[in-house]
């Protein structure tokens, strides 16, 4: 069991706008910034927001980040088939002193 | 452009060793920290190990402490996983990611991983 928690799955048209969300501590989420990455296994995961809500270059701004508190947001607008993939946020851990990953969350566009 | 490729992997028996090796290009590779992190078929990526920029700071999930060992070769640009004592549930895709900073934590701040290689795949089987 991760020590940060995000939904199994979500689902949405294409078109219309997804939120994944991505729950943790003090010791985590809380006080370090969270990084989001998108994969289709085998494949090499695609970081999507980093430091919270920045955008590497070549990242559309479909794909924003948000945080607060506790929890993190990766928001995804205008769903296209090909964002079909699963989602991991990753932050580090103060107690643990290791990185640590979400479980990931699978998007389906129906 | 950043280019990181994954070799070592392959079948290994229960007990048995495994040396994983990852080439970095098109960076300093030497600036920053490096990763090793896993997904087990039908699961989610887990994070498994880390060596900061010098090699002179390691991490180690809980799941292989004491079992896998990362090194980095700075003149030939690469990072290793050192695997004994495999067992069934270390059977996955590993692969190998850079971090964007000189360790995961600098500092009092996260640096996460910004480029990832393909993965080479573990399976550790009798």
């Amino acid at each position: 069991q991760s020590v940060v928690t995000q939904p199994p799955s979500v689902s949405a048209a294409p078109g219309q706008k997804v939120t994944i969300s991505c729950s943790g501590s003090n010791s985590n989420v809380g006080y370090n910034y969270v990084y989001w990455y998108q994969h289709l296994p085998g494949s090499a995961p695609k970081l999507l927001i980093y430091d919270n809500n920045e955008r590497p270059s070549g990242i559309p701004d479909r794909f924003s980040g948000s945080k607060s508190g506790t929890s993190a947001t990766l928001g995804i607008t205008g769903l296209q088939t090909g964002d079909e993939a699963d989602y991991y946020c990753v932050t580090w851990d103060d107690s643990l002193s290791v990185v640590v990953f979400g479980g990931g969350t699978k998007l389906t566009v129906l | 452009e950043v280019h990181l490729l994954e070799s070592g992997g392959g079948l290994a028996r229960p007990g048995g060793s495994l040396r994983l090796s990852c080439a970095g290009s098109g960076y300093t590779f030497g600036d920053y920290a490096m990763t090793w992190v896993r997904q087990a078929p039908g699961k989610g990526l887990e994070w498994v190990s880390g060596i900061s920029n010098s090699g002179d700071a390691t991490t180690y999930a809980d799941s292989v402490k004491g079992r896998f060992t990362i090194s980095r070769d700075r003149s030939k640009n690469t990072v290793n996983l050192q695997m004994r004592s495999l067992r069934a549930e270390d059977t996955a895709v590993y692969y190998c990611a850079k971090s964007s900073g000189k360790n995961f934590l600098w500092l009092g701040v996260f640096y996460g991983m910004d480029a990832w290689g393909q993965g080479t795949t573990v399976t550790v089987s009798s």
